[in-house]
């Protein structure tokens, strides 16, 4: 049973142009949802997270927009750079324990 | 600071054999988990050990055994290796308070054969 749900599986996007990724939960006890970042041959690392008692959470070129009511939220990467090349995983964290969606497998091409 | 260390990098098992996974974190983090990472399924919690002398399941527990050493070094045991647990194994760990960011060490990539 996966509790969140990530789409899409893979995105491939030009230089400069918008990358959006979705993820969709089950679970209301959620409090927390991170964003990581992976690139290959490495760990997960935070790129950022939110709190379902806002509603867009900015940090330069990314930003989460939550809404609580449909139990969604979404990571979109501003103006893509090749850099930002890597796979993105969402999750959801009841206490200290994170439940992760698939991932997706960003590609930014030049 | 080293962050979280995973010993072995690399291991190939053949079915049946034995082998345990090292994680430590010099961040004097109370909590730690273990995961496997599968192609199109994220990051699945094996076990995790909310304080040194605490373990839980988490959702995919069986055919591991973990062992919190003490507070910086948490361990994953494979009794008896099966072809299905070839996979990528992070280690990571987390701090009390919020935000209860989780630091993941480098991963290690078993093949069991």
């Amino acid at each position: 049973q996966q509790q969140v749900k990530q789409s899409p599986q893979s995105l491939i996007v030009q230089k400069g142009g918008i990358s959006i990724i979705n993820c969709a939960y089950e679970n209301t006890a959620f409090d927390y949802f991170p964003w990581y970042q992976q690139f290959p041959g490495k760990g997960p690392a935070l790129l950022i997270a939110i709190r379902p008692d806002v509603s867009e959470k900015k940090e330069g070129r990314f930003t989460i927009s939550f809404n609580k009511s449909a139990k969604q939220f979404s990571l979109h990467i501003m103006d893509s750079q090749p850099g930002d090349s890597a796979t993105y995983f969402c999750a959801a964290a009841s206490g200290s324990r994170l439940t992760f969606g698939e991932g997706t497998q960003l590609t930014v091409n030049p | 600071n080293a962050g979280v260390t995973q010993t072995p990098k690399f291991q190939v098992l053949k079915t049946g054999q034995s082998m345990t996974l090292q994680c430590a974190q010099d961040m004097n983090h109370n909590s730690m988990y273990w995961y496997r990472q599968d192609p199109g399924m994220g990051l699945r919690l094996i076990y995790y050990s909310a304080s040194e002398g605490t373990t839980d399941k988490g959702e995919v527990p069986n055919g591991y055994n973990v062992s919190r050493l003490n507070k910086r070094e948490f361990s994953l045991r494979l009794e008896s290796a099966a072809p299905s647990q070839t996979s990528v194994y992070f280690c990571a760990s987390s701090g009390l308070l919020p935000p209860l960011e989780q630091y993941f060490g480098p991963g290690t990539r078993l093949t069991v054969t």
